[in-house]
């Protein structure tokens, strides 16, 4: 079947402008994580959905970072006000089930670029 | 707080040179390790996975056992071919986190014909 699924695949803005960054996940899986990989930073957790609800948030670098999840499918991260800093690639991944055992599935990945 | 240590690369290598890339952790509760590879140009894909102390992940030629002991989850492949090119992250999950993955920094492994 489908994997997961992001847009754009690639995103150049302008360092104060506003970015949406689209993750369709396996259809049918529950939970969706967002994560971060940068150079500097490497690869770092941002927020985590159960269904429609985001009950962990706590990877968010700034109150200028949101997402939000609707029907329990497409989520969507938004970025306000980019800064340079938010230069990296933005990986969504789902799963069947937030369990101990079950297997994190990534999508491409949005390569964002903040000029 | 949850960690993973993976040796710093670039790994270089001839082909069918014995390969071990090394990776320990720190973790609270019994996380469940996984290695996962990207290949140039592509995405994250899950290479393998252990779920409980001494069990062993096995997937294309590669092995990895869950090491509760010495807290450790080393990747091996007996035979590395030009394909297994890539960068490879060690990884484990947080039980007290909604299982959230925590990543090794990624060891880029060259295999030279």
């Amino acid at each position: 079947g489908a994997g997961v699924s992001q847009s754009p695949s690639n995103k150049v803005t302008e360092k104060g402008k506003d970015v949406e960054l689209r993750c369709d996940p396996i259809s049918g899986h529950t939970a969706l994580y967002w994560y971060r990989q940068s150079l500097g930073q490497g690869l770092e957790f941002l927020i985590y959905f159960q269904g429609n609800s985001a009950p962990d948030k706590s990877g968010l670098p700034s109150d200028r970072f949101s997402a939000e999840r609707t029907g329990g499918s497409v989520s969507t991260l938004t970025i306000q006000r980019t800064q340079q800093e938010d230069s990296a690639v933005y990986l969504c991944a789902s799963s069947l089930e937030t369990s101990r055992t079950d297997t994190q599935y990534f999508g491409p990945g949005t390569r964002l670029t903040v000029l | 707080g949850d960690s993973v240590t993976q040796m710093e690369g670039p790994v270089t290598l001839s082909e069918e040179a014995f390969l071990t890339i090394n990776c320990t952790y720190t973790a609270t509760g019994y996380p469940s390790l996984f290695w996962y590879v990207q290949y140039p140009g592509e995405g994250l894909q899950l290479l393998l996975k252990a779920t409980k102390a001494d069990d062993k992940g096995s997937n294309k030629g590669f092995e990895a056992t869950y090491r509760k002991e010495t807290t450790s989850f080393h990747l091996e492949k007996g035979s590395v071919q030009v394909s297994d090119s890539a960068v490879y992250f060690c990884a484990l999950n947080r039980p007290d986190s909604n299982y959230q993955l925590i990543w090794g920094a990624g060891t880029k492994l060259i295999i030279k014909p």
